[in-house]
């Protein structure tokens, strides 16, 4: 079945660790989406990609890197700089402009 | 830029019938999504209004009035299982093109 794998599910790491989180698709979407959600709280858009080796900053970047080298993949790292990184990180995916959202399962990032 | 405003919670009995709000600003507009989020799980879209109008999807509806900026999502004959945040968002224009998401309305079905 095609979809979207997050991994790890949950994840922790010491304050001042980069950490990079996993997102795989097979669905053969061409625009990949990373979002953080804080409790209570809606989407809010790091970074996202329409095409292989290119992304564009979202509303909250600061902080987060990604790379696009393959269609399938697109990791998030996120950085020391980023003062508050614990929260939920959703991955999504979606074939064209105008088509709904593919999300995966999350991850949740607890730093202490 | 966009912001969107919607409940942050709304108490139902199972059978009733809910309508959870929605108002937007943005600089442009391409549509009006709901998206539901069980606890700890991903969103999964519900629907989609480009147009002025109701679109109707088994029990659940959603309605758009672009003059007014504001929408709704109706679910009707509720379930135990449609306990669960639901989302509105929309999608600007230039950069904004993305999908921006309101804060969520957390729905609690009760017996």
């Amino acid at each position: 079945d095609g979809g979207i794998t997050q991994s790890p599910k949950y994840l922790f790491r010491k304050e001042g660790q980069n950490v990079t989180l996993s997102c795989e698709q097979n669905l053969n979407h061409d625009a990949m989406y990373w979002y953080r959600q804080d409790p209570g709280q809606g989407l809010r858009l790091i970074y996202y990609s329409q095409i292989v080796n290119d992304f564009q900053k979202g509303d909250i970047a600061e902080g987060y890197s990604v790379s696009r080298e393959k269609k399938e993949s697109f990791p998030l790292t996120v950085t020391s700089a980023q003062k508050n990184p614990t929260a939920f990180y959703l991955c999504a995916s979606k074939p064209e402009e105008r088509s709904p959202l593919h999300f995966g399962n999350g991850t949740r990032l607890t730093v202490t | 830029g966009q912001s969107l405003e919607q409940p942050s919670e709304v108490t139902a009995v199972e059978g009733a019938i809910v309508q959870i709000n929605c108002t937007y600003q943005t600089s442009g507009f391409y549509g009006l999504s709901w998206y539901q989020q069980h606890d700890g799980g991903a969103p999964t879209f519900l629907s989609y209004n480009a147009l002025d109008g109701l679109e109707e999807t088994g029990r659940f509806s959603s309605f758009l009035s672009r003059s007014d900026s504001y929408g709704y999502l109706l679910l009707q004959e509720l379930q135990m299982k449609d306990s669960a945040s639901y989302f509105c968002a929309v999608r600007g224009l230039g950069s904004a093109r993305q999908l921006t998401f309101g804060s969520g309305t957390q729905l609690t079905v009760l017996p």
